[in-house]
C-alpha cells in the first residue's frame, strides 16, 4: 500500500495565530513531498516540493516566510502558515512520492484551515 | 503555471450510462494520472500510465496513454452513484533542466454526477 495520513483534518484558529499541518508516510520512505492548497471549485495548485533533509523548493508567488516547510525525517513533513489571515482559509494537501522515478503521488486527505 | 485541457467540465449521467472524459496537451508527456476526489478529501489514485499507447484496467474503469503521449482519456463503464466526484487527469514531463519531471502537471477536473 502506499498512505499518507494529514493532520489536523479541520481546523479553526483566530487571525494572527500560527497553524502546523504534519504528512506522514505510515508504509514507505519518502524523500519528497509536495504540498497544494486548493480553492473550491478548482484543482490542485502546487505550494512547494518537500525534500528530506534540505530546503524545501517553493513555486513562484509562494512565501517560503509565510509557509514554513520542514522534513525532517523520510516519513514526516510539516507545513506551518505563520501569522494566518482570513486570506488564507483554504484546502491544503500534501501527497507524497512512494520511491525514485516515475512514481505516482500519493494524497493525504487535506486539512481544511478557517481562519476567523 | 501549466495545466492540461480536461474536458468536459462536468456530466450528469443517469446510473448504468458510460463515460468518457480526457486530458489534451501540447507537451509530450512521460506519465498520465488518473485521481478521483469525494468532497472534503484527497486525490485518491485510480490508474496511473507509464508507456504510449498503454491501455490499463481497473473494475470498470479504462484509462489510456496516447500515442502522440499528449493526449490520455478516462473511461468508466455502468455508472453507479458512488462514481460521483471530481475526476482529474494528472501528468510527469519529461525531464529536462528547467522541468523538474516529480511535479505533476493538472487538468481542471471533470465533475460527475449520477441520477441513480
Amino acid at each position: 500500500g502506499a498512505v499518507v495520513s494529514q493532520h489536523p483534518s479541520w481546523v479553526i484558529c483566530k487571525s494572527g495565530t500560527s497553524v502546523k499541518i504534519e504528512c506522514r508516510s505510515l508504509d514507505f520512505q519518502a524523500t519528497t513531498m509536495f504540498w497544494y492548497r486548493q480553492f473550491p471549485k478548482q484543482s490542485l495548485m502546487l505550494m512547494a516540493t518537500s525534500n528530506e533533509g534540505s530546503k524545501a523548493t517553493y513555486e513562484q508567488g509562494v512565501e517560503k516566510d509565510k509557509f514554513l516547510i520542514n522534513h525532517a525525517s523520510l516519513t514526516l513533513s510539516t507545513l506551518t502558515v505563520t501569522s494566518a489571515h482570513p486570506e488564507d482559509s483554504s484546502f491544503y494537501i500534501c501527497s507524497a512520492l512512494k520511491g525514485t522515478g516515475y512514481q505516482p503521488q500519493h494524497f493525504g486527505d487535506g486539512t481544511r484551515l478557517s481562519i476567523l | 503555471g501549466q495545466q492540461l485541457n480536461q474536458s468536459p467540465q462536468s456530466m450528469f449521467i443517469q446510473e448504468g450510462e458510460d463515460v468518457s472524459m480526457n486530458c489534451t496537451s501540447s507537451s509530450i508527456f512521460n506519465t498520465w494520472l488518473w485521481y478521483k476526489q469525494d468532497p472534503g478529501e484527497g486525490p485518491v489514485l485510480l490508474i496511473a500510465l507509464y508507456k504510449a499507447g498503454e491501455l490499463t484496467s481497473n473494475g470498470r474503469l479504462t484509462a489510456q496513454f496516447g500515442i502522440t503521449r499528449k493526449d490520455s482519456f478516462l473511461n468508466i463503464s455502468a455508472s453507479i452513484p458512488s462514481d460521483v466526484g471530481i475526476y482529474f487527469c494528472a501528468g510527469q514531463l519529461h525531464p529536462t533542466q528547467e522541468v523538474d519531471n516529480r511535479k505533476l502537471i493538472w487538468g481542471l477536473g471533470t465533475s460527475l454526477a449520477v441520477n441513480p
